[in-house]
């Protein structure tokens, strides 16, 4: 079975501190690929990014940067220096190769304070 | 492109009726899926479809329908509304990209109450 496991609820920082989410996950699959969205105020849910299995290199895109662990089973999220328009629920999701279902974590709600 | 729509954006219902969430993509992808996001839980498979006339059960299938009777539209029906399906509903649709994975795309979100 497949499961997300996104153990903070709710952080609050402030705007220019650097802030990491956090993202545990379980599958037996050796194939599966690892999600990150965000979704504001708005509600919609935006794509961050996709990660395979396969390749644990470190991914960064301006302020954002993720680390991928397979040692911990780790896929965390880091912005650096945090801004308002970064509040929002973040998403961690899990797919694996035998189809394509979607596994979500609970999310992690960022409010940055000006 | 459109992507994927969803109608209407809000709905309220009284307990015991019934009614259909619309969701079409204009992406031609092959499987189309619906979520409900309820606070604390993340957003939870209802059911999915891996193509036209394919349907199948995701995590909490229960009081709802589908049916695929087009490339295009996966339509959600409440058979008779209960309070506990209060919730946001997300339809999304994706295609195997390469490498095995799936991209998939999320529609904007119904908001449904049921009192």
């Amino acid at each position: 079975a497949q499961k997300v496991t996104q153990a903070q609820t709710e952080i609050s920082v402030v705007e220019k501190e650097d802030v990491t989410l956090d993202c545990v996950y379980e599958t037996r699959d050796t194939t599966y690929y690892l999600f990150w969205y965000k979704q504001p105020p708005s509600g919609e849910l935006v794509f961050l990014i996709r990660r395979n299995s396969f390749d644990e290199q470190n991914e960064i895109s301006g302020r954002y940067s993720w680390n991928f662990q397979k040692s911990t089973s780790s896929f965390n999220f880091t912005i650096t220096a945090s801004q308002v328009v970064d509040s929002a629920v973040y998403f961690c999701a899990l797919s694996v190769s035998t189809g394509n279902q979607f596994y979500f974590g609970t999310g992690t709600s960022l409010t940055v304070i000006p | 492109n459109a992507g994927v729509t969803q109608t209407p954006k809000f709905q309220v219902l009284k307990t015991g009726q019934s009614m259909t969430l619309q969701c079409a993509q204009d992406m031609n992808h092959e499987y189309m899926s619906w979520y409900r996001q309820d606070p604390g839980m993340g957003l939870r498979l209802i059911h999915y479809s891996v193509g036209a006339g394919i349907t199948d059960q995701g995590e909490v299938p229960n009081g709802y329908n589908v049916s695929r009777s087009t490339t295009e539209d996966f339509p959600l029906r409440l058979l008779s509304a209960a309070p506990s399906q209060t919730s946001v509903y997300f339809c999304a649709s994706s295609y195997a990209a390469p490498g095995g994975s799936y991209e998939q795309y999320f529609g904007p979100g119904t908001r449904l109450t049921v009192t």
